[in-house]
């Protein structure tokens, strides 16, 4: 699986867009890209993911470059409760296993 | 609907204990892994079961971690002569199907040994 690269801290004002960035340079055609934060305390929360195209959910937007080496997740009006440590992961849907191998990821706190 | 449950929440052990940590996944999940997460880490992959059976479990650290899945729903993470680097949080996920399907994880059962 592709190995990805992300800052280990950002901030962001409360109410404006938080932008997450991660490097995965490796990786395969056929790899996904997953994001999911962890809130203090509690397991990994999926938030979305993408092979290609760009993504939306209810939750956040998902922008991977053409090339697909970086990409990067929006939260386009941040909350207090979007406080958390957010993981890129990059993962193969042909390997036999599946399992995510986790960075350390962003650690983002909102401002009020 | 109900995500994924772990019990104990907290488990407190003395080294040397055995402790058994369980794990209830989705309904109709068929795909359950377990992970540990040590402080200031990103979880990391112990075992991987689809249905009853452990299709992969290359992440376990040694022979005292042992996990099973007997009826393809419940599983339960057994740890034999616990030692203090044993303490962690122990994270179960499970998906609809194993293969891409997103996984998606419970709260944890933080394991401290003293």
């Amino acid at each position: 699986d592709a190995k990805t690269t992300q800052p280990p801290s950002m901030d962001c004002a409360e109410g404006r867009a938080a932008n997450l960035p991660c490097n995965h340079s490796t990786i395969s055609g056929n790899e996904y890209v997953y994001w999911y934060r962890q809130i203090h305390s509690q397991g990994p929360q999926y938030i979305i993911h993408g092979l290609k195209n760009n993504e939306t959910n209810e939750m956040a937007s998902l922008i991977i470059t053409e090339d697909r080496k970086s990409s990067t997740l929006i939260l386009p009006h941040a909350t207090l409760r979007d406080t958390a440590v957010y993981y890129c992961i990059v993962r193969s849907p042909t390997s036999g296993t599946y399992k995510y191998i986790f960075g350390t990821g962003t650690r983002l706190k909102v401002l009020a | 609907g109900a995500g994924v449950s772990q019990t104990p929440s907290n488990k407190v052990t003395e080294k040397g204990k055995y402790v058994e940590l369980r794990c209830d996944p989705i309904s109709g999940h068929t795909a359950l892994y377990w992970y540990r997460q040590s402080l200031g880490q990103g979880p990391e992959f112990l075992i991987y079961f689809q249905g009853t059976g452990a299709a992969d479990d290359s992440g376990l650290p040694n022979d005292r971690f042992f996990a099973v899945r007997p009826e393809g729903s419940v599983s339960t993470l057994k740890i034999q002569r616990t030692e203090r680097g044993d303490s962690a949080v122990y994270l179960c996920a499970s998906s609809l199907a194993g293969g891409a399907d997103t996984q998606y994880f419970g709260p944890g059962t933080r394991l401290t040994v003293l």
